[in-house]
């Protein structure tokens, strides 16, 4: 099945810097990738996300880059700020006969210090 | 939030009693995933469904069964809780077809003692 990596576990930056969080997977099949940021006592939410037939998407402060040859996909924030800081979770999706499946990464703990 | 909630929201019991978790959408989506979410282990799929009355399990299935009989609700039952089921429960929804994005629950938080 599909393993998902995802580092680094913990990132710490000031506000306005840029924070890179990168994922890797296994199944080359994988066609979907998501990113869900998910604050403290509540539900993980998509904020970005990209298939396998694009190698960029851009929306406001966020991006996702996507590599299938080497089977790894990023997520840039640029200029954070502090109601950035929460855990972002990376995904991988595999088809099969039932629908998609999601993977998910062990997820990023973002800190951003004002 | 894609019109979906979870019963009970928090839940203490003990180890061996059964346990029902709900899930209910308002949205008609076909796809319906149980997780759980657990430090350092991300979300992982214990059972999905991809219709009524069809089920499949996913990466930690052991120890837990599903059910929907019809298509608003989800249920995810602990026949025997164990204290490694201590967790939170994420349900999630998907439209299908080509819509991908799966849609989150508000989670229940299980203790088993």
């Amino acid at each position: 099945g599909e393993n998902v990596e995802q580092h680094p576990s913990t990132l710490s930056v000031q506000e306005g810097d840029s924070a890179v969080i990168k994922c890797t997977y296994s199944d080359s099949a994988s066609n979907y990738f998501p990113w869900y940021k998910q604050e403290l006592g509540k539900r993980p939410q998509l904020i970005i996300d990209i298939r396998s037939n694009v190698g960029e998407k851009k929306d406001q402060r966020i991006a996702v880059t996507l590599n299938k040859t080497a089977k790894h996909f990023s997520l840039h924030i640029t200029e954070t700020q502090p109601e950035d800081s929460a855990v972002y979770f990376c995904a991988a999706s595999t088809r099969n006969n039932a629908g998609n499946m999601l993977t998910f990464g062990g997820g990023t703990r973002l800190m951003v210090k004002p | 939030d894609a019109g979906i909630t979870q019963s009970p929201r928090h839940k203490v019991t003990e180890t061996g009693t059964p346990v029902t978790l709900r899930c209910h959408q308002t949205e008609n989506h076909r796809y319906m995933y149980w997780y759980r979410q657990d430090p350092g282990h991300g979300l992982r799929l214990i059972h999905y469904s991809y219709g009524v009355k069809d089920t499949d399990k996913g990466e930690v299935s052991d120890g837990y069964s599903v059910s929907r009989s019809k298509t608003e609700d989800f249920l995810l039952t602990l026949e025997s809780a164990t204290s490694s089921q201590t967790s939170v429960y994420f349900c999630a929804t998907r439209r299908g077809g080509v819509q991908e994005t799966q849609y989150f629950g508000p989670g229940t938080r299980l203790l088993v003692l």
